[in-house]
């Protein structure tokens, strides 16, 4: 069973404090994903890998992020959490380049909370 | 504006009800369509997937596309309580070449109530 997993379920952080939300995959996909899930704004890509060391900006980049050192490992990182950073982070691979059909394969998300 | 709205619920049935939920967009580009459903404390999980107008049954679910209208749907016959989730839909251009050109509805939280 394929899977992808995230470190923690619950996060509580301060402000200012640097955060890392790390993700696992066990399927060898190449690529990997970061979005935050929020009420009323869906999901919102933040940073993507298309492979080891390669990383590129989603829609909302400012303020994180993310380590590819491995191909199993995608980290997301914020640097000086704030408040506004209060969200679910959800972690997602996919084996290959686009296409149809092609599906991303969720973890079940880091809640993450900065006071 | 948004590209993809989607009404956010949520959305309460009795068991055995028809459900049907909606997204429309703006984007003519957008060829391919998408229904997650996300669990609870679970991440999502891809349901079904169309990249032509008309419907597809898969079961109990079918995806309905209107390209001239810009609106999809998701039915959902002889709903279950099992069936109550977040239903995210997601859309792309045919041939889309980068996780920048894919995006998501905001999510409709559905309870079908025993």
């Amino acid at each position: 069973d394929v899977k992808v997993t995230q470190s923690s379920r619950y996060l509580v952080k301060r402000t200012g404090e640097k955060v890392f939300l790390e993700c696992v995959q066990d399927m060898d996909h190449e690529n990997m994903f970061w979005y935050r899930q929020d009420p009323g704004l869906g999901l919102r890509l933040i940073y993507f890998s298309y492979d080891v060391k390669m990383k590129e900006k989603g829609d909302i980049p400012e303020g994180y992020s993310v380590s590819r050192e491995k191909k199993e490992r995608f980290s997301l990182i914020l640097e000086s959490a704030s408040t506004n950073q209060t969200s679910m982070y959800l972690c997602a691979s996919r084996p290959s380049r686009w296409g149809l059909g092609e599906k991303l394969f969720f973890g079940s998300g880091t809640q993450l909370s900065v006071l | 504006q948004k590209e993809v709205e989607q009404d956010p619920g949520p959305l309460s049935v009795p068991e055995g009800a028809i459900v049907s939920l909606n997204c429309t967009y703006s984007n003519s580009a957008f060829q391919y369509f998408m229904w997650y459903r996300q669990y609870s404390r679970k991440g999502p999980e891809l349901l079904m997937y169309t990249y032509s107008s008309g419907n597809k049954e898969d079961g109990r679910f079918t995806a309905q596309v209107d390209k001239s209208s810009k609106y999809i749907s998701l039915f959902i016959r002889d709903s279950q309580p099992s069936d109550s989730a977040t239903y995210l839909c997601a859309m792309a251009p045919l041939l889309y070449g980068s996780a920048r050109q894919l995006t998501f509805g905001s999510g409709t939280q559905l309870t079908v109530l025993p």
